[in-house]
């Protein structure tokens, strides 16, 4: 049973940078056609698709955050990592690692991490 | 990229159907056929039940069902059930590899 599992500090201060780690565990992040993603529910608004990343180390990230984020992946430990700098309390949000399926499109996500809640305050 | 659009709330007695939408362009629902569904509970992680507009993955009941007509996609629950009060999001491809989201439906059962 393929399980992800987010970990990283609950607490960033602003204009600090964020990271957060995502183990996978119970299958090769090399294995099958998919793309790894990071994805947050901001509070009191819905999800917002960050980006993701191919274990080749391809990434794609949403436009509009394009410029404070970045995703890297290690095979080795079979584990994906977000970084996004200089944040602020907007970007207070559970963040979620998953695993979005390749089929025609990368774009059907059939794999959550249980979320990691960030909160940003001095 | 703007977010999909989804009514904020839905409500349905027990045994009854309710449909949400999700509106979005030409851009991402209107051009491919690739929307899928989430469910999810108050602190829990989302769960796929809609995938490809229309298709399930096993597992889930086939009182879901999904449709898409233009730019407008569908999820109708057809006889609601208690557990079915959670939120539920649809999400879009939006091409050159990128996903938006709605902002979410929060289903009640009365």
């Amino acid at each position: 049973q393929v399980q992800l599992q987010e970990s990283g500090p609950g607490l960033v201060k602003p204009s600090d940078t964020l990271s957060l780690t995502c183990a996978v565990s119970g299958a090769s992040i090399r294995s099958g056609n998919y793309y790894w993603a990071w994805i947050r529910h901001l509070p009191g608004k819905g999800l917002e698709w960050l980006g993701f990343i191919y274990h080749s180390g391809i990434t794609h990230f949403n436009r509009p955050l394009k410029s404070r984020i970045s995703i890297a992946v290690d095979t080795s430990l079979n584990q994906f990592s977000l970084k996004m700098t200089s944040v602020t309390v907007a970007d207070a949000a559970v963040y979620y690692c998953a695993r979005v399926r390749c089929t025609g499109s990368c774009s059907t996500i059939d794999l959550w991490g249980q979320g990691s809640l960030v909160t940003v305050s001095s | 990229q703007s977010a999909l659009t989804q009514p904020r709330s839905v409500s349905g007695s027990l045994g009854q159907s309710v449909t949400i939408s999700c509106t979005g362009t030409s851009s991402d629902v209107g051009a491919y056929h690739f929307v899928s569904w989430y469910q999810q509970y108050p602190g829990k992680a989302p769960s796929l039940i809609i995938y490809e507009v229309t298709e399930r993955p096993s597992g889930v009941p086939d009182r879901f069902s999904g449709s898409k007509s233009g730019s407008t996609a569908s999820l109708t629950i057809s006889g609601l059930q208690a557990d079915d009060a959670a939120e539920y999001f649809c999400c879009s491809y939006g091409g050159s590899y990128s996903l938006v989201f709605g902002g979410g439906t929060k289903v009640t059962v009365l």
